[in-house]
C-alpha cells in the first residue's frame, strides 16, 4: 500500500514560516490535500489539489507538490496555527484513500 | 449550513457488532461520495471505508476488510458503517467525511464531529 511520511513535529516562532513535508513515491504525480486538526476537533481542509485554498482559509497557507515530496507552508505563523497537520492522497492503484503520519506544529 | 452528524458509538465487547450512522443536513447527501475515517486515542488519522454516491462502489481498508463495510440509504440522507467482529484495536473516534465535487482525487471537504467506539470487556 502507498505510504506517506511526515516529520512528527515542527517548531516555529510566531511570525516565522513553517514548512511541513509529506514524502511518498512519485507523489508529484498525485493530488495532495492537507488537513488541520486541533485538539478535540474534527479535521479541517486547509489545502486541496496541491495548492488550492478553501474559502475562509488564510492566504498564509500554501502548498506545493513535486517529485517525491509535497509541502504545506504556513507563513507568518500565529499561535492559532498550533495543531496537527495531515497530508492525504488517493492510492491510484487501488483507489483507497491514504493519510500521512501527521505532523504536530508547535508555536514557540 | 452543511453538517454531518455521526451516531451509534459506545462501548462494545470484543467480537461484538455496531452500526454507525452519518446523517447530513444542509445539503443532499445523495450527490456525494462519503468516507469513514478513524483516529485511535493519541494517534493519527486512518482511512477506513469509502462509498460512492450511488452506493454501487465500496472500498474498505485492509485493516477492516471483511469486518467493516459502508452502506447508504439516500432516501434517509444517511450513510452507515457496519462493524462486525470488533477488536480492541478498533477503539477510536470514527468520523464520516464528505468528498467534494470533482472529477477525481476529491478532498474531504466536510467532516462530522466524530463518535467514539470503545472495544473492551
Amino acid at each position: 500500500s502507498y505510504v506517506l511520511t511526515q516529520p512528527p513535529s515542527v517548531s516555529v516562532a510566531p511570525g516565522e514560516t513553517a514548512r511541513i513535508t509529506c514524502g511518498g513515491n512519485n507523489i508529484g504525480s498525485n493530488r495532495v490535500h492537507w488537513y488541520q486538526q486541533k485538539p478535540g476537533q474534527a479535521p479541517l481542509l486547509v489545502i486541496y489539489y496541491n495548492s488550492d485554498r478553501p474559502s475562509g482559509i488564510p492566504e498564509r497557507f500554501s502548498g506545493s507538490n513535486s517529485g517525491n515530496t509535497a509541502t504545506l507552508t504556513i507563513s507568518r505563523v500565529e499561535a492559532g496555527d498550533e495543531a496537527d497537520y495531515y497530508c492525504q492522497v488517493w492510492d491510484n492503484s487501488i483507489l483507497h484513500r491514504v493519510f500521512g503520519t501527521g505532523t504536530k506544529v508547535t508555536v514557540l | 449550513e452543511v453538517q454531518l452528524v455521526e451516531s451509534g458509538g459506545g462501548l462494545v465487547q470484543p467480537g461484538g457488532s455496531l452500526r454507525l450512522s452519518c446523517a447530513a443536513s444542509g445539503f443532499t447527501l445523495n450527490n456525494y461520495d462519503v468516507n469513514w475515517v478513524r483516529q485511535a486515542p493519541g494517534k493519527g488519522l486512518e482511512w477506513v471505508s469509502y462509498i460512492s454516491s450511488s452506493g454501487k462502489t465500496i472500498y474498505d481498508a485492509d485493516s477492516v476488510k471483511g469486518r467493516f463495510t459502508s452502506s447508504r440509504d439516500n432516501a434517509k440522507n444517511s450513510v452507515y458503517l457496519q462493524m462486525d467482529s470488533l477488536r480492541a484495536e478498533d477503539t477510536a473516534v470514527y468520523y464520516c467525511a464528505r468528498e467534494g465535487i470533482g472529477d477525481s482525487h476529491r478532498p474531504f471537504d466536510h467532516w462530522g464531529q466524530g463518535t467514539l467506539i470503545t472495544v473492551s470487556s
